[in-house]
């Protein structure tokens, strides 16, 4: 079956760097583009960015350019979201989240990590 | 890229229809048909009520309809039934190939 199974909760110091990963299984990766989307505590959804993983093409939200990097492993089907710089303002939870590829539909969701930066 | 707007609150009584609306720009909602619809309850991630403006996944209630008029799109909740509780996200492409959330509407049942 469609999984998307993403790594456990971080806790990270402000300034440092988190990396949280996205384990897929019961698809063909190739079909889908693969978004980040994340939700502070009490807060709505807010898009991060997105990689295509047939040729590793991103794009990412304005708000996050230069500190956001996504990437994957077309051998293990893996998709990454290495988030730099972190503040308290990034803590959130992490949703990776498949679309077939140019459908603007946001079908499946990961069950979300949980990053905490704190002093 | 600013957030489409959305009602903060909405609601309405058991068995009536509510609407909420997504107010974005002709960089977003006015130049593509892409808009979807979120639904999320609670402690739970998000789930597709609606995509491509009106077409709803395999398994949604055909109580929720969407639609769109310029920098405007829209969402029905028809027979409002008290499990539509929840909060609701709009979503649109934009011309920088980029995606754009919009702020949430908290809809409650009456």
């Amino acid at each position: 079956q469609v999984q998307l199974v993403q790594s456990g909760a971080e806790v990270k110091r402000p300034g440092a760097s988190v990396k949280v990963s996205c384990k897929t299984s019961g698809f063909n990766f190739n079909n889908y583009h693969f978004h980040w989307v994340r939700q502070a505590p009490g807060q709505g959804l807010e898009w991060v960015g997105l990689i295509n993983p047939t040729n590793g093409e991103t794009s990412y939200a304005q708000r996050f350019h230069g500190r956001v990097t996504l990437t994957r492993d077309t051998s293990t089907t893996t998709v990454d979201m290495e988030l730099s710089g972190l503040t308290s303002d990034d803590t959130a939870l992490y949703y990776c989240v498949r679309e077939p590829s140019g459908t603007f539909y946001l079908g499946f969701w990961g069950q979300g990590t949980l990053v905490t930066v704190s002093s | 890229q600013s957030a489409p707007t959305q009602p903060a609150s909405v609601s309405g009584s058991p068995g009536q229809s509510i609407t909420i609306s997504c107010t974005g720009t002709n960089s977003d909602i006015g130049n593509y048909n892409s808009v979807s619809w979120y639904q999320q309850h609670p402690g739970k991630a998000p789930k597709v009520i609606i995509y491509g403006v009106y077409y709803r996944p395999s398994g949604v209630s055909d109580r929720f309809s969407g639609s769109k008029s310029g920098n405007t799109a829209s969402l029905t909740i028809s027979g409002l039934q008290a499990d539509d509780e929840a909060d609701y996200y709009c979503t649109s492409y934009t011309v920088v190939n980029t995606y754009v959330f919009g702020s949430g509407t908290r809809v409650t049942v009456l």
